[in-house]
């Protein structure tokens, strides 16, 4: 079965810095990746998804995650933080001919000081 | 853009009482999916439908169940509310056409449950 590991629990930024989250996971073939965000208070949110093809994927709110399959990592990047970034981050694997569940990995928070 | 709603932001319950947690999608979804979730403990899922009237176990189905009589509806129960349930839970559908887990999950905002 496939696993979700998000090694951060907490991470914190100051507005206008860089931000890298990771994402390790553990599955034979290659997995179906996603990454959403969960705003306080809100559900969950799709920001991107890797499938196939380019291993650089665009996301929305500027965020991009790049996949490598040598290191079993898709890490989140965005180059410049902003205070609203403020949320939880979840990692989540999908397998194909798999269940219909993706696994998710236990959420990373990001705190954004002034 | 699809809509997931929850019937309740916040709620608040007694120990004992039949608690009903109510989850409607507007973008016809075959799957429908009711997760909880505890700090430090990520999403959980605890039960998933794939068509009316089909519900599948999830990792933590004790104390709960579920009902989907219309394809966009999907209620989940606890027959008797318990401290240990007090959570938030999240609702969630896919597309399902495609089938498994490539689809992408369309969240509703939770639904906070206290129970005293």
């Amino acid at each position: 079965a496939q696993s979700v590991t998000q090694p951060d629990i907490h991470i914190t930024v100051s507005e206008g810095a860089s931000l890298e989250l990771r994402c390790n996971y553990s599955y034979g073939a290659t997995p179906y990746l996603f990454w959403y965000v969960q705003s306080p208070g809100q559900g969950l949110q799709l920001l991107l998804k890797y499938f196939s093809g380019d291993t650089l994927v665009q996301g929305i709110k500027g965020f991009e995650a790049e996949f490598k399959r040598s290191q079993s990592s898709f890490n989140l990047r965005k180059p410049s933080v902003h205070w609203s970034d403020a949320a939880e981050y979840f990692c989540a694997v999908g397998v194909e001919g798999g269940s219909y569940i993706p696994t998710f990995g236990r959420g990373t928070s990001l705190i954004v000081h002034p | 853009d699809v809509k997931v709603t929850q019937s309740s932001r916040y709620l608040v319950k007694r120990t004992g009482e039949k608690v009903f947690l109510e989850c409607v999608q507007d973008m016809d979804h075959e799957n429908m999916f009711w997760y909880r979730q505890d700090p430090g403990l990520g999403l959980r899922l605890i039960y998933f439908s794939y068509d009316v009237k089909m519900k599948e176990k999830g990792d933590i189905p004790e104390g709960y169940s579920v009902s989907r009589e219309k394809k966009e509806r999907f209620s989940l129960i606890l027959e008797s509310a318990s401290t240990n349930q007090t959570s938030m839970y999240l609702c969630a559908s896919s597309f399902g056409l495609s089938g498994r887990a490539t689809d992408t999950q369309y969240f509703g905002p939770g639904t906070r449950l206290t129970v005293l």
